[in-house]
């Protein structure tokens, strides 16, 4: 139990539907992330919130929506999204988030995306 | 560019073997830096976090250490177990407001019975 839940574990979707990957922490954290894995790259960033309000959108195409509704929930909304998408798209809290922040950041067990 | 490299990608040591895996930064001025285990198919589980003012950290078998000056780190592992079988990353934290880590791309390790 890593108190960072996500939901659906596996998501397999067509280019023109819509979906929403959930994510749901019980830490008390004020911080929540939105990373992409894929297959031989490195973990990357694609959206930061603070106390519910976003202070990071690293370059990401807009067919990724995100949504912060409370300190608590995360959302990603999906669509017309592309083969490349496909990836394991992992969530992750911290406490709080800043230049001076030296609190780890704990993560869900992602939810696996495949595109056909 | 700030970029974060581990070496080997790959390692496989019989069980009872001490290691060490390795993480470079090219940007030297870190906040932090964090050691990650990732199981197949699962997330994330944090090890162990060096703050830029520490030269290392332990915990149990795990033994990290950070090198600010040279841009790297190491994760020592004593007496390696098959449960440590995972994926091991490595990820510094440049401060900002956006909070970010980067990554390394990690190591697979796998230890043999």
């Amino acid at each position: 139990e890593t108190g960072v839940t996500q939901t659906p574990r596996h998501l397999v979707m067509g280019m023109t539907n819509k979906k929403s990957l959930k994510c749901e922490q019980h830490l008390g954290h004020n911080a929540m992330y939105w990373y992409k894995q894929s297959a031989k790259k490195p973990l990357e960033l694609m959206f930061v919130y603070n106390f519910k309000e976003q202070t990071e959108n690293n370059s990401v195409p807009s067919r990724f929506s995100p949504e912060c509704p409370n300190s608590s929930h995360l959302f990603l909304h999906l669509h017309t999204l592309q083969p490349e998408d496909s990836a394991l798209y992992l969530c992750a809290s911290s406490s709080t988030t800043g230049p001076n922040s030296n609190q780890p950041q704990h993560f869900g067990d992602g939810t696996r995306l495949s595109i056909l | 560019k700030q970029e974060v490299t581990q070496i080997p990608a790959a390692l496989s040591v019989p069980e009872g073997e001490n290691l060490v895996l390795n993480c470079s930064f090219t940007d030297s001025a870190i906040y932090n830096l964090q050691w990650f285990r990732q199981d197949p198919g699962k997330g994330l589980t944090s090890l162990l976090l060096i703050q830029s003012s520490q030269r290392e950290q332990t915990s149990g078998r795990l033994n990290a250490s950070l090198d600010k000056s040279s841009g790297r780190s190491t994760l020592y592992i004593a007496a390696s177990q098959p449960g440590d079988s995972a994926t091991y990353l490595c990820a510094v934290y440049y401060g900002g407001s956006q909070g970010n880590l980067i990554f390394g791309k990690g190591t697979k390790l796998s230890v043999k019975p």
